[in-house]
């Protein structure tokens, strides 16, 4: 089946240590997003790539780092600079000029 | 920026009765407008859209009207299951496709039996 999978689905992390979310599409989209949802504050864009080895920052971008070194991979870096980090974390693509944007089940970071 | 807001938080409705939720936006170069439905331990899938040289559509149950000089847009719901139970995002894009949307904060519609 196509779809984009994230993994893992829940993931502990101690204060201070970056965390790599994986995000990988069989879909052959060329767009790729990550989002974060907060419990009243809807979805909010951190990065998009509209193409391979190209990204852009979103709304929310500050402690966070991405690559797109292939077309069906964008991983997401939660960095020790991204001041609350907690959340869950979704992940989506679309083709080029495309109006639907597909989403995968998310991954919920939790950090102590 | 495109800010999107979004009501009522909560919605809960017996079945069988309708279902109304409610978006403004802010930015009137936005030109489409899509709704996604979040059910529990998923990711948003979209279920309706309307683009913004339309008035209105319509999908079996579900519809979505927009009011471009009052610059908001509405899902109904109607004959509503306890399988329309979910959260409902609207969002507005300013390119007409899936790139950059921005997000309402989200209505949980609960249909109760």
């Amino acid at each position: 089946d196509g779809g984009i999978t994230q993994s893992p689905k829940y993931l502990f992390r101690k204060e201070g240590q970056n965390v790599t979310l994986s995000c990988e599409q069989n879909l052959n989209h060329d767009a790729m997003y990550w989002y974060r949802q907060d419990p009243g504050q809807g979805l909010r864009l951190i990065y998009y790539s509209q193409i391979v080895n190209d990204f852009q920052k979103g709304d929310i971008a500050e402690g966070y780092s991405v690559s797109r070194e292939k077309k069906e991979s964008f991983p997401l870096t939660v960095t020790s600079a991204q001041k609350n980090p907690t959340a869950f974390y979704l992940c989506a693509s679309s083709r080029p000029g495309g109006t639907e944007a597909f989403f995968g089940q998310g991954t919920r970071l939790t950090v102590v | 920026g495109e800010n999107v807001e979004q009501h009522p938080s909560t919605l809960s409705v017996q079945e069988g009765d309708s279902a109304v939720i409610k978006c403004t936006y802010s930015d009137s170069a936005s030109n489409y407008f899509p709704w996604y439905k979040q059910e529990l331990g998923k990711g948003p899938q979209l279920i309706i859209d309307i683009r913004s040289n339309v008035g209105e559509k319509k999908d079996q149950r579900i519809a979505v009207t927009l009011n471009k000089t009052a610059k908001h847009f509405s899902l109904h719901i109607t004959e509503t299951q306890p399988e329309d139970s979910a959260v409902y995002f609207c969002a507005a894009s300013l390119s007409g496709t899936a790139s950059k949307l921005t997000f309402g904060t989200g209505t949980r519609l609960q249909v109760t039996l």
